[in-house]
């Protein structure tokens, strides 16, 4: 069965500060990935996808993660923190490796940006 | 409406008692899927159709739960005899086949 284990559940950086939260997977097929945010009382948005064409993939907001197969990662990154980034963050792996099927989640970092 | 509903957004009940908990995808996704979140962890999958059949119910955790979707459209889940520990956040999700998952806002479900 694919699962992910996102490693801290807290992590906090000061505003302009690099954003690293850690994902790593398991799989017994070609995985699909994906990030998702979640902001205080709205509803899950897809921050970005991993769907086995470039390992590096951009999404909303200036996020970015890299697929490194050899580490079984898949590590979400912002170059500059902002304000507006506070939020839970949940990694994501499909759960029959294609795109059309339910996913299976972390346990989500909750992001937190000191001013 | 534009995005994925859930109705209603908040349900109170007591042990015992049976809920329904109703989903309405984006027109034309022929996708949907349930997930269950509790308090601190990230979403649980359980069950996911395909039009009006259930692709994938392995995530159901037992047989009070239960799932419809009669038309390939709303999609109503069910929970006979509740308990305090189905207590979570229900989420409903819908895609066009292998897209993006949108999800709805959620359910809020306490069992007293």
């Amino acid at each position: 069965a694919q699962s992910v284990t996102q490693l801290g559940s807290h992590v906090s950086v000061s505003e302009g500060a690099l954003v690293l939260l850690r994902c790593n997977y398991s799989s017994s097929v070609p995985p699909y990935l994906f990030w998702y945010v979640q902001y205080p009382n709205q509803g899950l948005q897809l921050l970005l996808k991993y769907t086995s064409a470039a390992t590096l993939v951009k999404g909303i907001n200036g996020f970015e993660a890299e697929f490194k197969k050899s580490e079984t990662s898949f590590h979400l990154t912002k170059p500059s923190a902002h304000m507006s980034d506070a939020a839970e963050y949940f990694c994501a792996v499909s759960r029959a490796g294609g795109g059309a099927d339910g996913l299976t989640f972390g346990k989500g970092t909750h992001l937190i940006i000191q001013p | 409406g534009a995005g994925v509903s859930q109705t209603p957004s908040n349900k109170v009940t007591e042990k015992g008692k049976y809920v329904e908990l109703r989903c309405d995808p984006i027109s034309g996704h022929t996708a949907l899927y349930w997930y269950r979140q509790s308090l601190g962890q990230g979403p649980e999958f359980l069950i996911y159709f395909q039009g009006t059949g259930a692709a994938d119910d392995s995530g159901l955790p037992n047989d009070r739960f239960f799932a419809v979707r009669p038309e390939g459209s709303v999609s109503t889940l069910k929970i006979q005899r509740t308990e305090r520990g189905d207590s979570a956040v229900y989420l409903c999700a819908s895609s066009l086949q292998g897209g993006e998952q949108f999800f709805g806002p959620g359910t809020r479900l306490t069992v007293l």
